[in-house]
């Protein structure tokens, strides 16, 4: 069964610092990749996806992530992050076959200081 | 767009107690999902409608959870009985299909049964 994995479950980062927020999946089929937010409260936002195409896919708020088929990658990186940053980032993945069933991982909380 | 609206967005009720849950999906999505987020499970997959037809609903927990869709812009999960360990964030998306797999995500609704 397919299975994704944030291995940091909080990342503690500086302001105007880069970070790189890791996820890795276990199936090796084709598959669909997404990262959402959450920020306190809310429901989740869908922060970018890859489908197929260029394996490197910017989303919005400058976040960007990187698929990397060999590896069973998709790790979310910000060059320079916000305070307003702050948030648990999910990473998520549906196999071609399923078309539909988001698989989640455990989520990282993003903790920016100033 | 409203985006995906649910009510009420908290819920407080005792062990017992029947607790219903109410989506509106985007205008013009077809397919709805109900999750469920805990800090034990993360994010689970409840069911998934398409067209109004529950098509998976592999992820409902027992006979006491019961998820309807009347019609494209109404669904409802209902918990009878409610025990202490539904406490949770239920959300509720809604997505379009061929739309590139991605899902809108409501706020949720924060329930505590005691």
């Amino acid at each position: 069964a397919q299975s994704v994995t944030q291995l940091d479950s909080q990342v503690p980062v500086f302001e105007e610092a880069p970070v790189e927020l890791r996820c890795n999946y276990s199936s090796s089929v084709s598959v669909y990749l997404f990262w959402y937010v959450q920020y306190p409260n809310q429901g989740l936002q869908l922060l970018l996806k890859y489908l197929s195409g260029s394996t490197l896919v910017k989303g919005i708020n400058g976040f960007e992530a990187e698929f990397n088929k060999s590896q069973t990658s998709f790790h979310l990186r910000k060059p320079s992050v916000h305070i307003s940053d702050t948030a648990e980032y999910f990473c998520a993945v549906i196999d071609w076959g399923s078309s539909y069933k988001l698989i989640f991982g455990s989520g990282t909380r993003l903790l920016v200081r100033p | 767009d409203a985006g995906v609206i649910q009510s009420p967005r908290h819920e407080v009720t005792e062990m017992g107690q029947e607790v219903t849950l109410r989506c509106k999906p985007i205008s013009g999505h077809n397919s709805l999902f109900w999750y469920r987020q805990t800090m034990m499970r993360g994010l689970e997959l409840l069911i998934y409608f398409n067209n109004n037809v529950p098509i998976d609903d592999s992820g409902m927990p027992e006979d006491r959870f019961s998820a309807k869709m009347p019609n494209a812009s109404f669904s409802t999960l209902k918990i009878q009985p409610s025990e202490p360990r539904d406490s949770a964030v239920y959300f509720c998306a809604s997505g379009q299909t061929g739309s590139q797999e991605t899902q809108y995500f409501g706020p949720g609704t924060r329930l505590l049964v005691l």
